[in-house]
């Protein structure tokens, strides 16, 4: 039982670059969550997925996009980096209640 | 807008003294409250969550929370911190659609010897 895991877990990319962000949990939850987290600021929602076929925007969504591939994997996807978008990415999973899982996250910087 | 905000940034505490990390909530119905630890380079650990039914509840590492609707407050405790408790603690509700957690900013737990 992995919980939720992360792929990769660090990311330099030049301004302009693609990357997408793996995420994928086995305790079978509904709900999974994109949120990055900068210092001073907390953790931020991008996008998040209630189930499995469905996606809403966070609080910051602006420069990314997101696949909710099957009830395990979600995907965060970034078309086209900017340095503003350095930081550290955590995805979530939970159950019903909303107490959440987080995988260990992913270092990107932008430069 | 809901909001969850930890009025501390940074704390420090001397080894074996108690701790209370403050959290407020703005939030009309009986909330789902939760804090989160996380230590240097690592991600998110659930300490404790408060869903309804007694307001003092105990989490892991021996910490507690106290659930206050007059306060609306949800602060943490521990009665004897240890060094290994130096970590970034956050405080999250569930928002009202019940879709999501809103996150306080996080309080800095430093610990002196």
């Amino acid at each position: 039982n992995a919980g939720v895991t992360q792929t990769p877990k660090f990311q330099v990319l030049k301004t302009g670059q693609s990357m997408t962000l793996q995420c994928a949990q086995d305790m079978n939850h509904n709900s999974m969550y994109w949120y990055r987290q900068d210092p001073g600021m907390g953790l931020r929602l991008i996008y998040y997925s209630a189930s499995e076929g469905t996606t809403d925007k966070g609080e910051v969504p602006n420069g990314y996009n997101v696949s909710r591939l099957n009830k395990r994997e979600f995907s965060l996807r970034l078309e086209s980096a900017a340095p503003s978008q350095t930081s550290v990415y955590f995805c979530a999973s939970s159950d019903r209640l909303n107490e959440q899982f987080f995988g260990p996250g992913t270092r990107l910087t932008v430069l | 807008a809901q909001s969850v905000t930890q009025p501390d940034i940074h704390i420090t505490v001397s080894e074996g003294a108690s701790l209370e990390l403050r959290c407020n909530y703005s939030y009309g119905a009986t909330p789902y409250l939760f804090w989160y630890v996380q230590s240097p380079g690592q991600g998110l650990q659930l300490l404790l969550k408060y869903f309804s039914g007694d307001t003092l509840v105990q989490g892991i590492k021996g910490f507690e929370a106290e659930f206050k609707r007059s306060q609306s407050s949800f602060n943490l405790r521990k009665p004897s911190v240890h060094w290994s408790d130096a970590a970034e603690y956050f405080c999250a509700a569930r928002n009202q659609a019940g879709t999501a957690l809103i996150f306080g900013k996080g309080t800095t737990l430093s610990v002196s010897s």
